[in-house]
């Protein structure tokens, strides 16, 4: 299976700041490469899929970019619905895997 | 109203089986692969496998081949995961995914646009 990793596995950051989250893959996916929020109890939500397209009805706060093996999701200005756990996943492969995820706390 | 609805919490003895449903509603059933993940608490989700809705067809991940059964009936736009021989850290919520695709020079990149609400199953004696 392909590994994929996050860092950093959590932040503090305060509402209206730059955040910026990594994602590696253990070889190269080129750009399949999918980003997802999960709120405490729910569902994960897509954001953004392949690598860079927001899915529709997410704030363009959020931005994603890479390709190969590294990968970020960026949100530009945080906002106080943005505190979450993001997770990315890879569907270069038949076997899709997901990071570890990284939780965004408020300071 | 399109959404993944999955039947309810389950709590089942080490070595019973459980079956989760998951009925789609607002778009052609058939239309969309449905795929199973599951996710233990504090961790990321995980892969089972997925079944192609029109065709019947499944793949699953190696992990779960020979444990796990998914099957569908499109009477009623409903999808089920069936896994066997429960154990302690089969312990999770268990969720359906509705897949969607795009394509690229090298291929379709598919990922998770819809997901169900999730079942939590608890395996405990």
């Amino acid at each position: 299976d392909i590994q994929m990793t996050q860092f950093p596995s959590s932040l503090s950051a305060s509402v209206g700041d730059r955040v910026t989250i990594t994602c590696r893959a253990s070889q190269s996916i080129n750009t399949f490469l999918n980003w997802y929020q999960q709120k405490p109890g729910k569902a994960p939500k897509l954001l953004i899929y392949a690598a860079s397209t927001l899915q529709s009805g997410v704030p363009s706060t959020f931005s994603g970019s890479g390709s190969g093996t590294d990968f970020t999701l960026t949100i530009s200005s945080l906002q106080p619905e943005d505190f979450a756990t993001y997770y990315c996943q890879q569907s270069y492969s038949t076997s899709r895997t997901f990071g570890p995820g990284t939780k965004v706390h408020i300071k | 109203q399109v959404q993944l609805v999955q039947s309810g919490a389950e709590v089942k003895t080490p070595g019973a089986s459980v079956r989760v449903s998951c009925r789609a509603s607002g778009y052609t059933f058939t239309d969309h692969s449905i795929h199973w993940l599951r996710q233990a608490p504090g961790q990321g989700p995980e892969w089972m496998g997925w079944i192609n809705p029109k065709s019947g067809g499944t793949n699953y991940a190696l992990k779960y081949l020979g444990r796990v059964t998914m099957t569908r009936d499109t009477s009623i736009s409903t999808t089920y995961m069936q896994l066997n021989r429960l154990r302690s850290d089969d312990t999770a919520v268990y969720y359906c995914a509705r897949e969607r695709g795009i394509t690229v020079v090298r291929g379709i990149i598919d990922y998770f646009d819809l997901w169900g609400q999730g079942t939590l199953v608890t395996v405990s004696s």
